[in-house]
């Protein structure tokens, strides 16, 4: 499976949209890229996955480059209980694989 | 219907004992998974199992561990002779078949003493 790179840690305010960046350079044809999140003491939450297509739900939207080297969550108006560890994950095989993920904390 | 739920919730042992971690995937999954997090990291593969039958257990870290789901529904991980690097969240999850989202549980926190 790809390897994905995030920021450490993003910071936001209460109600502002909170835009998540991953790298996933070697990313192959037939890999999804995939989103959880995990917030203190909880399991992962799965949030939303694409293949090449930008994809929206009730709870984020998900950009993909055209050239599917990198890919944005957005949270559209971001609130307290958002604070969490987001995880991008390129999905290939059926496991995940997790890196260290991005801590987002949101600011009221 | 009910998520997927893990007992127990907490279990502390002493070195060198034998213990047993229980998950429950959502009634209908085919596809279970097992995960292991130790503290200020991503969550660590560990199996994976399509019905009955282990599909990929390279993430197992050694002979230690071991996992069955023999009727394609509970799965339960086993740990023999525990050491204090056993230490972590154990996470279960579910899907549909292996190529859906997949569903987490609570976790299980194991503390070898």
């Amino acid at each position: 499976d790809a390897k994905t790179t995030q920021p450490p840690s993003m910071d936001c305010a209460e109600g502002r949209a909170a835009n998540l960046p991953c790298n996933h350079s070697t990313i192959s044809g037939n890999e999804y890229v995939y989103w959880y999140r995990q917030i203190h003491s909880q399991g992962p939450q799965y949030i939303i996955h694409g293949l090449k297509n930008n994809e929206t739900n009730e709870m984020a939207s998900l950009i993909i480059t055209e050239d599917r080297k990198s890919s944005t969550l957005i949270l559209p108006h971001a609130t307290l209980r958002d604070t969490a560890v987001y995880y991008c994950i390129v999905k290939g095989a059926q496991k995940l694989v997790f890196g260290q993920g991005t801590r987002l904390t949101i600011n009221p | 219907g009910a998520g997927v739920s893990q007992t127990p919730s907490n279990k502390v042992t002493e070195k060198g004992k034998y213990v047993e971690l229980r998950c429950d995937p959502i009634s209908g999954h085919t596809a279970l998974y097992w995960y292991r997090q130790s503290l200020g990291q991503g969550p660590e593969f560990l199996i994976y199992f399509q019905g009955t039958g282990a599909a990929d257990d390279s993430g197992l870290p050694n002979d230690r561990f071991f996992a069955v789901r023999p009727e394609g529904s509970v799965s339960t991980l086993k740990i023999q002779r525990t050491e204090r690097g056993d230490s972590a969240v154990y996470l279960c999850a579910s899907s549909w078949d292996g190529n859906n989202e997949q569903f987490f549980g609570p976790g299980t926190r194991l503390t070898v003493l």
